[in-house]
């Protein structure tokens, strides 16, 4: 079956890079149409997307976070990796990774916090 | 952009009632490229419907979707108490894939 998880640091200071590693299981990131994508989650918010990424490698961002975000995949290790740089204590958040478009299976989420 | 509004914000219902959610969108969603989650606390969203009208695998038929352009709608035929969580529609036709801003349906 698919499954999808999350795994990063749970605590970052202002101003530092985020790196957030998916690694799935269940299909393999260099299938035709497979993507897998990034949301978050601030408490109690609603949802927000952050990027897609394709298995042609077509990358896809939240315009209001493109000069911050960065997706990449490694398909020998089925992992999906996020880069978000220059945090902030507003980007803290549950950080989701998920199969699809629509999203169809998501990971269980990692809580980031950014504090000083 | 695509701005997707969801009405209401929150819904008080009873179990066994009929809940209709609505989320609309500020322009036209091509192919009703259209989704529609349930959060509960704690947990991940859930895939409900997908295409504006298709159930994902598993989801019981009492959940259904309608809808084409920018008015969509999901429809709750007869509450259970586990139907009780917020929900969320998406687009998927651009970029961003814009979700709405939730419609939490709480027990009256």
């Amino acid at each position: 079956q698919i499954t999808l998880k999350e795994s990063g640091p749970t605590l970052v200071k202002p101003t530092q890079t985020l790196t957030l590693t998916c690694t799935v299981s269940g299909f393999s990131l260099s299938t035709s149409g497979v993507g897998v994508g990034w949301i978050r989650q601030p408490p109690g918010k609603a949802l927000e997307w952050l990027a897609l990424i394709y298995w042609d490698d077509d990358e896809r961002y939240n315009p209001s976070l493109k000069s911050r975000l960065s997706i990449t995949k490694d398909t020998s290790k089925n992992q999906v990796v996020l880069t978000m740089t220059n945090m902030d204590p507003v980007d803290t958040a549950t950080y989701y990774c998920a199969h699809g478009s629509p999203f169809d299976f998501w990971g269980q989420g990692t809580l980031v916090t950014v504090s000083s | 952009e695509i701005v997707l509004t969801q009405s209401p914000g929150t819904l008080s219902l009873s179990p066994g009632e009929r809940a209709t959610l609505s989320c609309r969108a500020s322009q036209s969603v091509s192919s009703n490229y259209l989704a529609w989650y349930q959060q509960k606390p704690g947990q991940a969203p859930r895939l409900l419907i997908y295409g504006a009208s298709s159930r994902a695998t598993g989801i019981p038929d009492r959940f259904s979707g309608s809808g084409s352009g920018t008015d969509f709608t999901l429809t709750i035929s007869r509450l259970e108490p586990e139907d009780f969580a917020v929900y969320y529609c998406q687009q998927y036709a651009y970029s961003p894939r814009s979700f709405g801003q939730g419609t939490k349906l709480a027990i009256k």
